[in-house]
């Protein structure tokens, strides 16, 4: 069993549809993630918080708006998305700070937009 | 720059042999982390196996094990005895600087042969 929690796990939208992406950790990380992944490619950062404040915003459009509410939580809203933002979204942890430490991921969540 | 390699796209084996994952990487940070990940087709992103810069041994981890050669600054994933269920798309990543931020390689997808 995966220690970071995503939900929801199917996402089908349409293009003028508000929606949310959640993910939960309990494992004391102080450095979460989300990333973009399209099918045999590698993960694309978007985001990175540490400490509960964005450090990384991998230019990343703003119809995309993550928020982190506390040290165990990190949204990702979505809003007006695009037929090429259909994707996998995986959200992850790790320790902050850490050269040594890895990340963890969770199981993701698969966008599709209508 | 940080920079992760792999050159191999498509990697066949045949069941219960041993295969070599090529990884290759590039960072000017004396302080860094090397991890592999194995993603199968349902998508969940699993942790494998660490090597830290300053380990003077390979990891281990069960039938997987890490080759690494700092001075060809290459980290090969070596998974012995090869079975059905390792057939996935495997990643090896770097962790170095900014601290919080993992860099990718492109990925290798490997198919175990009955």
């Amino acid at each position: 069993d995966t220690e970071v929690t995503q939900t929801p796990k199917h996402l089908v939208m349409g293009m003028t549809n508000k929606k949310s992406l959640k993910c939960e950790q309990h494992m004391g990380h102080r450095a979460m993630y989300w990333y973009k992944q399209k099918a045999k490619k590698p993960p694309e950062l978007m985001f990175v918080y540490s400490y509960e404040k964005l450090s990384i915003n991998e230019s990343v459009p703003s119809r995309f708006s993550p928020e982190c509410p506390n040290s165990s939580l990190l949204n990702l809203h979505l809003h007006a998305l695009q037929p090429e933002d259909s994707a996998l979204y995986l959200c992850a942890s790790s320790q902050a700070d850490r050269a040594h430490q890895p990340q963890h991921f969770g199981d993701g969540t698969r966008l599709s937009i209508l | 720059a940080q920079k992760i390699t792999q050159t191999q796209p498509g990697m066949f084996v045949q069941e219960k042999e041993a295969v070599t994952l090529d990884c290759t990487y590039d960072t000017s940070d004396p302080s860094y982390g090397l991890f592999w990940y194995k993603q199968p087709s349902s998508g969940e992103m699993i942790f494998l196996i660490y090597q830290g810069s300053y380990d003077q041994q390979n990891a281990t981890e069960g039938r997987y094990s890490l080759n690494f050669q700092k001075a060809r600054k290459s980290a090969n994933l070596v998974i012995s005895a090869s079975q059905l269920g390792d057939s996935a798309m495997y990643f090896c990543a770097m962790r170095g600087l900014p601290r919080n931020q993992f860099y990718f390689g492109t990925g290798t997808s490997l198919t175990v042969i009955p």
